[in-house]
């Protein structure tokens, strides 16, 4: 089975600093890998995803994110962070078993903070 | 351009009553799934359907039915609500059930059981 883990459930930063949320997966299959962000009282909006075409993917709003399968880590930076990024952000992971579909497998959230 | 679309965004409920939620996609997608989103617990699949007429179980289905009758709307039941269903709930849809397939959500249903 599949899992992730998002490492740290709040991370606060300042305004202009480099914005670093970690994700951490298991899986017995190539994963598709996604991050989501989530706004107050909004529902999920995609930011990127990996599909196996290239490691470094580039998303939404300036982010972007790096797997690596060594340390089965997908993690999202940005270079310089927004007043307007601070939200929750989901890492998730896909992959099939069988021939079902099985949605995706959320890590628990990471609540960016962002300081003027 | 209305994407997945929830009815109602917020609902109180007394134990033991039931509802639907409604959840309607207007971009013919196959897939449709709930979540239920709790705090500390990320989002947790509950049902999902890979077309009309077929649905299957997600990781916490027990409390919850659903149909699929259309390929537009995917309800979701609650025949008699506990404390332990108020959650956020989620509808998210996409092209296919293809793990590579982006899911599209809609804003989400606040539902308070007491």
């Amino acid at each position: 089975a599949q899992s992730v883990t998002q490492l740290g459930s709040h991370v606060s930063v300042s305004e202009g600093a480099l914005v670093l949320l970690r994700c951490n997966y298991s899986s017995s299959v190539p994963p598709y890998l996604f991050w989501y962000v989530q706004y107050p009282n909004q529902g999920l909006q995609l930011l990127l995803k990996y599909t196996s075409a290239a490691t470094l993917v580039k998303g939404i709003n300036g982010f972007e994110a790096e797997f690596k399968k060594s340390e089965t880590s997908f993690h999202l930076t940005k270079p310089s962070a927004h007043m307007s990024d601070a939200a929750e952000y989901f890492c998730a992971v896909s992959i099939r078993s069988g021939g079902g579909a099985d949605g995706l497998t959320f890590g628990k959230g990471t609540h960016l903070i962002i300081q003027p | 351009n209305a994407g997945v679309t929830q009815t109602p965004k917020f609902q109180v409920l007394k134990t033991g009553q039931s509802m639907t939620l409604q959840c309607a996609q207007d971009m013919n997608h196959e897939y449709m799934s709930w979540y239920r989103q709790d705090p500390g617990m990320g989002l947790r699949l509950i049902h999902y359907s890979v077309g009309a007429g077929i649905t299957d179980q997600g990781e916490v289905p027990n409390g919850y039915n659903v149909s699929r009758s259309t390929t537009e709307d995917f309800p979701l039941r609650l025949l008699s609500a506990a404390p332990s269903q108020t959650s956020v709930y989620f509808c998210a849809s996409s092209m296919t059930g293809r793990r590579e397939n982006i899911q599209y959500f809609g804003a989400g249903t606040r539902l308070s059981v007491l």
